[in-house]
């Protein structure tokens, strides 16, 4: 079975001390790994796709990388704005047009 | 840019009665996607429309029905509540054929009691 799992749950951490989130994931066939952001609320916003192993991207202090069993979303020096829960999700080749299998998600919190 | 809109963003109903929610994908996308996601839960796919066909069917409830109209925009029905709806209600949409990335709407809360 499809699963993605996410760890950790929480994390707190002090503005300006850079951490990383894991999304470890296992998929009968990977066409995509996605990393989300979610304030409470509201819907999830759309932050980085991943296709392949060794692939990176980058934007503003955020920074995901894929394996083939994990991927990271490396923060660096977060500042308060950066609190929301990450989600991660991928897209098997088992649907059709796609859908979505979340994690759970990482809740962060980050203090002035 | 043009985002997902959803309606209504709020919906409180009672018991056994229906519920009727809208979507309006990013212009040009051909793809939509409804989510639920319960209190401090991850999404959960419902099901997914193609180019105005039904393409992919999740957790969905029997009582539940959708549909997308030649304009693409799709409405997700829902009939005999059950206090267990309750919860946020997301629409996404994408380009079929592209990158998989799906853009999700605000949502709707849907409050059954």
């Amino acid at each position: 079975e499809d699963q993605v799992t996410q760890s950790p749950e929480a994390l707190r951490l002090q503005e300006g001390e850079s951490s990383s989130l894991n999304c470890s994931y296992t998929v009968s066939g990977l066409r995509g790994l996605f990393w989300y952001r979610q304030d409470p609320g509201k819907g999830p916003e759309f932050l980085f796709t991943l296709y392949s192993a060794g692939e990176e991207k980058e934007k503003e202090r955020l920074k995901a990388t894929l394996t083939k069993k994990e991927s990271f979303l490396h923060i660096t020096a977060p500042k308060p704005e950066d609190s929301a829960t990450y989600l991660c999700a991928v897209v098997n080749y088992g649907g059709s047009q796609g859908n979505l299998i979340f994690g759970k998600g990482t809740k962060l919190s980050v203090k002035p | 840019a043009a985002g997902v809109i959803q309606s209504p963003r709020h919906l409180i109903k009672e018991k056994r009665e229906t519920a009727t929610l809208k979507c309006y994908p990013i212009p040009r996308h051909d793809t939509v996607y409804w989510y639920q996601q319960g209190p401090g839960q991850d999404p959960q796919f419902l099901i997914s429309f193609y180019e105005k066909m039904q393409s992919d069917k999740g957790s969905i409830p029997d009582r539940f029905s959708a549909q997308q109209f030649s304009d693409y925009h799709s409405e997700l029905n829902m009939s005999s509540l059950e206090l267990g709806d309750s919860a946020l209600y997301f629409c996404a949409s994408s380009l079929a054929g592209g990158s998989y990335e799906q853009y999700f709407g605000p949502g709707t809360r849907l409050t059954v009691t």
